[in-house]
Formats: C-alpha cells, structure tokens, sequence
C-alpha cells in the first residue's frame, strides 16, 4: 500500500510556457502534501507544503507566484510552473502524509526540462 | 543554521561492507531517516531512527548517537544493485525533514 504517482515523469516545454504536474496518493488519503526540488547531486529542496483544503506554505525563497500548488482534495495536488525558465529544470518529486507524520511516500519524481 | 553532513561518494567491493556517516545539527529532533535513492527515481524508505541504538534490518543496519548528532548506515554482503544514492534526512522540531545531499556509493565487482 501507500503508492504515490506523479504524471508526467518526463516533461520538455519550451520557455515562457507553463507546466502542470500532477501528484496522486492512490490508496490513501493524503492529508498533506509535500513538493521538492533536487538538481543534479544536490540534495531535496522542500519547495512547499500543503494541505487539503487550504492554501500551500512556501518555503523562504520559493515564488509562490511562479511555482502555484493546488491541493484540492486528499488524493490529488498540483505544482504548475509558470513562464518556466531554463534554470527552472530540474527534477520535481513530490511526497505525501496520512496523519502521521512520520510516514512520507514519495512518487517516482518528475524530470522537467525547459528550453 | 539546520545542517546534515555527509560524505560525497564512497567506492566499495561487491561483497564487502560499508559504513555512511551522518551528522546533523537541527532545531529540534524528532527522528532519523535513510533513504535509497537511483539516478532519475525518488527516494525509498530505508530505516528511521529516534532512540539511540542499532537497528537491523535484514543487509542494512543503521545507528544513531543523538548526544553527538550521529548516525551511520551499514550495508553488507554489497551486491551490484546498492550502487546509489543515500540521503541522511532529520526530522526536526516542526516535523520537516532536513536533508543532507546524499552519499554516492559505488560499487565495484
């Protein structure tokens, strides 16, 4: 139990478009969501968290304005990059939670490329 | 500042075993994590720590010292398949995990 799925897994737009990334919880309900951002050899950068119903929290330096999360029920969030960037490639991967804080699952990760 | 080091890339014999060291230094402690991580893929669960001690499970082991912000991953019997990434995460008192940029291992037949 406890799969995660991201969709797309590879995605190239070009730049100035917009991506949508979707995360699903597919066996549980994910009360709150979690999106990252790892460039190559680095480690996870937590973007934002975010909770059903309720608005994302963006961690210092994110754009909340550029990077929009949707967390509109307890199986689905989207991360939408806006006027993407080439500097915006990189791979987003997402996690989710039940209740327990402890438990984070993670989806198989999201490579975008902008050119 | 919230800090976890731990060495970039390690190199091991197929067989053999290997220890990946972790300090930490967090506002607040409320558990340790080992994830594996492939190129191109998501990290997986590894183990996860809080009280100090050994615990084993199966090849992997892993270790945590909170007095010194320490821990470690032991792998043994390597076999060609653990070439990849660890990634140390700590929990902290906010229940965010801080991650440290991860251990290439390579493994060499």
């Amino acid at each position: 139990g406890a799969v995660v799925s991201q969709h797309p897994s590879r995605v190239i737009c070009k730049s100035g478009t917009s991506v949508k990334i979707e995360c699903r919880s597919l066996d549980f309900q994910a009360t709150t969501m979690f999106w990252y951002r790892q460039f190559p050899k680095k480690s996870l950068m937590l973007m934002a968290t975010s909770n059903e119903g309720s608005k994302a929290t963006y961690e210092q330096g994110v754009e909340k304005d550029k990077f929009l999360i949707n967390h509109a029920s307890l199986t689905l969030s989207t991360l939408t990059v806006t006027s993407a960037h080439p500097e915006d490639s990189s791979f987003y991967i997402c996690s989710a939670s039940s209740r327990d804080p402890y438990e984070q699952y993670f989806g198989p990760g999201t490579r975008l490329t902008v050119t | 500042g919230q800090n976890i080091d731990q060495p970039t890339e390690m190199t091991a014999t197929e067989g053999a075993i290997v220890q990946i060291n972790c300090t930490y230094q967090t506002s607040g402690f409320n558990g340790l994590f080992w994830y594996q991580q492939h190129a191109g893929e998501a990290p997986t669960f590894l183990s996860y720590n809080v009280l100090d001690g050994l615990e084993e499970k199966g090849r992997f082991s892993s270790f945590l010292s909170r007095s010194k912000g320490y821990s470690y991953l032991l792998l043994k019997e390597l076999q060609m398949k653990d070439s990849a990434s660890y990634l140390c995460a700590v929990m902290d008192s906010n229940y965010q995990l801080i991650w440290g940029a991860g251990t290439k291992l390579i493994i060499k037949p």
